[in-house]
């Protein structure tokens, strides 16, 4: 059972290019998010889903993008990479956003942008 | 502002037992959550509280008082596999998850 698979594992990439981390679902589960884990801050939200067709803005949205053109897909892209963007990014699901049940992750994208 | 508050970091002793707190203040509060996130991995999750009391599975057990804003993760019989930091997060009235820094436990032998 794949659940969500994220790609790449981890990039380096040079300040100013763009990148997009990948993540699927097979779970068909309805939300989507991506949060940013970095050392002593807890996970901060950055875009979410609650369904296919729809995308909303967290916490820390500025300098990232998202689509959510299905249910099984939500790319996160950064337009011009900068070097507080190094992080550690996890995409997670949910069968819907209220729902009581847990958040499932994908395995987490590590990105250094120098 | 919306803040979670847990210990940096705990150590115990393999076979004891240990108790992880967490205290909330949030906008509105819709659950508690629990997960468990070793070096390296993907945070799992471990427990859900909505209503006051200990929710109780297996090892670990999760308690929450919402008057006073405060849960907590009790781990029995510790093993060393239970080394990693346990997360706090709470569902604010928007349905959105705020996260705790996380907590994290070292196992001694």
């Amino acid at each position: 059972t794949a659940g969500i698979t994220q790609a790449p594992t981890s990039q380096i990439l040079a300040a100013g290019r763009s990148m997009t981390l990948r993540c699927t679902q097979d779970m068909r589960h309805n939300a989507m998010y991506w949060y940013r884990q970095d050392l002593g801050l807890g996970l901060r939200l950055i875009h979410y889903s609650n369904t296919a067709g729809t995308t909303g803005k967290g916490e820390v949205p500025d300098g990232y993008s998202v689509s959510r053109a299905n249910t099984d897909d939500f790319p996160l892209t950064l337009a011009s990479a900068v070097p507080s963007q190094t992080s550690v990014y996890f995409c997670a699901s949910s069968p819907s956003s209220g729902s009581t049940g847990e958040l499932f992750f994908g395995e987490g994208s590590r990105l250094t942008v120098l | 502002g919306q803040n979670i508050d847990q210990p940096t970091e705990m150590t115990a002793t393999e076979g004891a037992i240990v108790q992880i707190n967490c205290t909330y203040q949030t906008s509105g509060f819709n659950g508690l959550f629990w997960y468990q996130q070793h070096a390296g991995e993907a945070p799992t999750f471990l427990s859900y509280n909505v209503l006051d009391g200990l929710e109780e599975k297996g090892r670990f057990s999760s308690f929450l008082s919402r008057s006073k804003g405060y849960s907590y993760l009790l781990l029995k019989e510790l093993q060393m596999k239970d080394s990693a930091s346990y997360l706090c997060a709470v569902r604010d009235s928007n349905y959105q998850l705020i996260w705790g820094a996380g907590t994290k436990l070292i196992i001694k032998p």
